[in-house]
This record gives C-alpha cells, sequence and structure tokens, in this order.
C-alpha cells in the first residue's frame, strides 16, 4: 500500500486566499484525522472521520477551517480566508478498528506545510 | 481532561549511549499509550504501543517501553543510540471510545558523535 498520501506537499499563499489540502486515506481504513502542528502548540487534532461521518471537530480553530469526506477514500480539509498563523504543517492520518482491538494505530502522511504570507 | 507530559523538550545523548525519553500521563481510566517518531520533514511513525496485558512492551528499532500504572508513565528506552536515531518523539494516550489520540509535546533527540 503506498501509505496515506497528501497534497500538495508545500503550499505558499497569501493572506485572504482559499488554501485546500487533500488526503488519500488508506485503502480500507475507516477513520480519518486531520492535524495542524506548530511550534508554539504542537501536534493538535482538528476533526476526525468515521466511515465518512464527522464525528468530532472541536479542535477546528474557526469558521474559516472546514473539512469534508466525500468517500471512503479523500478527504480536504479548508481555509477561507487564510491567515498567516494559519502557518503550520497539517497532517491527515487514518486508521482501521476491528473488532479484535478497540485500538489500532493511526498511520500517518507525509505532512502539508503551509505557509501563509 | 486526559492529557500527556513530556518534560524533556531537547536531549542530546553520545551516539552508542542508552536514553530514556520521559512520559508521564493523566486518565482515569486504563489507558492505550503509543510513541510516535518524526524524522525532519517526515510524518509520524509509531514506535511501539501499549493496550494491555506485559508492561514492557518492545517496539521497532531496538526501542522499548515501560508502563508504570503507580507513576503514570511510559517511558521510552533504547540501549544503544545510534546516529539515525536524532529525530522529534512523540508520546501519546488513546481516548477510550473515541478514537483520538491525545500527543504530547515532543522531545527532541539529538545525538552528538
Amino acid at each position: 500500500d503506498a501509505g496515506v498520501i497528501q497534497s500538495p506537499r508545500h503550499e505558499v499563499t497569501e493572506m485572504g486566499q482559499e488554501v485546500t489540502l487533500r488526503c488519500k486515506p488508506i485503502s480500507g481504513h475507516d477513520y480519518l484525522f486531520w492535524y495542524r502542528q506548530t511550534m508554539m502548540r504542537g501536534l493538535e487534532l482538528l476533526i476526525y472521520f468515521n466511515n465518512n461521518v464527522p464525528i468530532d471537530d472541536s479542535g477546528m480553530p474557526e469558521d474559516r477551517f472546514s473539512a469534508k469526506m466525500p468517500n471512503a477514500s479523500f478527504s480536504t480539509l479548508k481555509i477561507q480566508p487564510s491567515e498567516p498563523r494559519d502557518s503550520a504543517v497539517y497532517f491527515c492520518a487514518s486508521s482501521l478498528v476491528t473488532y479484535r482491538a478497540s485500538y489500532n494505530e493511526q498511520f500517518f502522511g507525509p505532512g502539508t506545510r503551509l505557509t501563509v504570507l | 481532561a486526559q492529557s500527556v507530559t513530556q518534560p524533556d523538550i531537547h536531549i542530546t545523548v553520545s551516539e552508542g549511549a542508552s536514553l530514556e525519553l520521559r512520559c508521564n500521563y493523566s486518565y482515569g481510566a486504563t489507558p492505550y499509550l503509543f510513541w510516535y517518531v518524526q524524522s525532519p520533514g517526515q510524518g509520524l511513525q509509531l514506535l511501539l504501543k501499549y493496550f494491555s496485558g506485559d508492561t514492557l512492551v518492545q517496539g521497532i528499532k531496538g526501542f522499548e517501553a515501560e508502563f508504570k500504572r503507580s507513576q503514570s508513565s511510559f517511558n521510552l528506552r533504547k540501549p544503544s543510540v545510534h546516529w539515525s536515531d536524532a529525530a522529534e518523539y512523540f508520546c501519546a494516550v488513546g481516548i477510550t471510545g473515541f478514537q483520538k489520540l491525545v500527543f504530547g509535546t515532543g522531545t527532541r533527540l539529538l545525538v552528538s558523535p
């Protein structure tokens, strides 16, 4: 398997522009997570989905952020309008929960480094 | 609320020396505990995990960790560090029933020649 795929790997944009980050989870996985990593705040969970349905979006910083998962193989995280304080590395992760284990490993993508000027 | 504390922001270890990275957690129930490693410019990779049973767990790359309930700790160890181990290490606790992880702030490991 190719692992979790994220695109783009790097994104530089200007304040006020719309930014869309993309994620393809590992095939067959039923959970998908979006994280943000900054020096100041560390690794924060933004939102996660189970079977394409958002379960917990309490980590989404504000209404400028939105996430969708239209199908099991694709998710987007959108920031509109973007601000310099959104500059961070955004990670997508996926996992598969089976009946044998109530908790399973999350597999992380390589991340998207976002810079908002 | 659940939380994870990694008290050491940076640690420098000589190559070949032993390593211990500290992790303390706060969680009311039996925790699911994880250690992840992040190399520069990369995503996080799972080193090892503890769900139940033997409190000493073995992971990849020669790492191990010991769960101590009385101390609410899950410290990561390696008997002999290699230069390639230089990375950032994250401890995390899983929240039962919610399939989400709470991460510590990370410890950056530097390996000196």
